[in-house]
């Protein structure tokens, strides 16, 4: 069945230091990937999101390619800062319906 | 744009009480959806309604929750008889169409049974 497996958190990091999440997918149709924030006491929020297959999507530093071979989205920032803390959700949709990951929660320390 | 709104935010009942979700979508948005948010079991697909005819409810517990939309403006999701397992984060999410199209989500409803 659809499912989507990320890094298991939570993930402490120091400002300025690197960030990548894991992600991968399974799904027997064609899906478009998104990656979502959360921040306490609100919804899911779009990141950014790509349709196409060996696309790279990116927003705010953060960036992820389409590896359709690998059914993999593997979210990266170079540079977190204290800012960045929140929960990041690795999602796809073949049609309608949003399949999450189950979350990362990503806490950087100033 | 207002964004999706959720009300209320928190609802606190008893086990056995009725509790009612409000959602209003983003004005033009043709898809409503509605996910349920647990500890355990991360954002699960509840409902989806297109032009505010029920499309799809594969999600909803069969006994107890019912999801309507009368309106383009708003959408309810009714918990009847509500239990423990019922405490969640309902979300809200609207879209402008369907296809891969993207979700904008509300704040949710924090809901807490006693």
């Amino acid at each position: 069945g659809d499912s989507v497996t990320q890094t298991e958190g939570p993930v402490t990091l120091s400002e300025g230091t690197s960030l990548t999440v894991n992600c991968s997918y399974e799904t027997k149709q064609y899906p478009t990937l998104f990656w979502y924030v959360q921040y306490p006491g609100e919804g899911p929020q779009l990141l950014f999101k790509v349709p196409k297959a060996n696309e790279k999507g990116s927003n705010r530093g953060f960036e992820a390619t389409y590896n359709k071979e690998a059914t993999s989205f593997h979210l990266q920032k170079a540079s977190v800062q204290e800012s960045d803390s929140a929960v990041y959700y690795c999602a796809f949709t073949n049609a309608y319906k949003v399949i999450f990951g189950k979350g990362t929660h990503l806490h950087v320390l100033p | 744009n207002a964004g999706v709104i959720q009300t209320p935010r928190h609802k606190v009942t008893g086990k056995g009480q009725e509790a009612t979700l409000w959602c209003e979508p983003i004005s033009g948005h043709s898809a409503v959806f509605w996910y349920r948010q647990t500890i355990v079991q991360g954002l699960e697909f509840l409902t989806y309604f297109r032009n505010q005819a029920p499309i799809d409810d594969s999600g909803m517990p069969k006994e107890r929750f019912s999801a309507q939309m009368p309106n383009q403006s708003h959408s309810t999701l009714k918990i009847q008889s509500t239990q423990p397992q019922d405490s969640a984060v309902y979300l809200c999410a609207s879209s402008l169409g369907v296809n891969q199209d993207t979700q904008y989500f509300g704040p949710g409803t924090r809901l807490l049974v006693l």
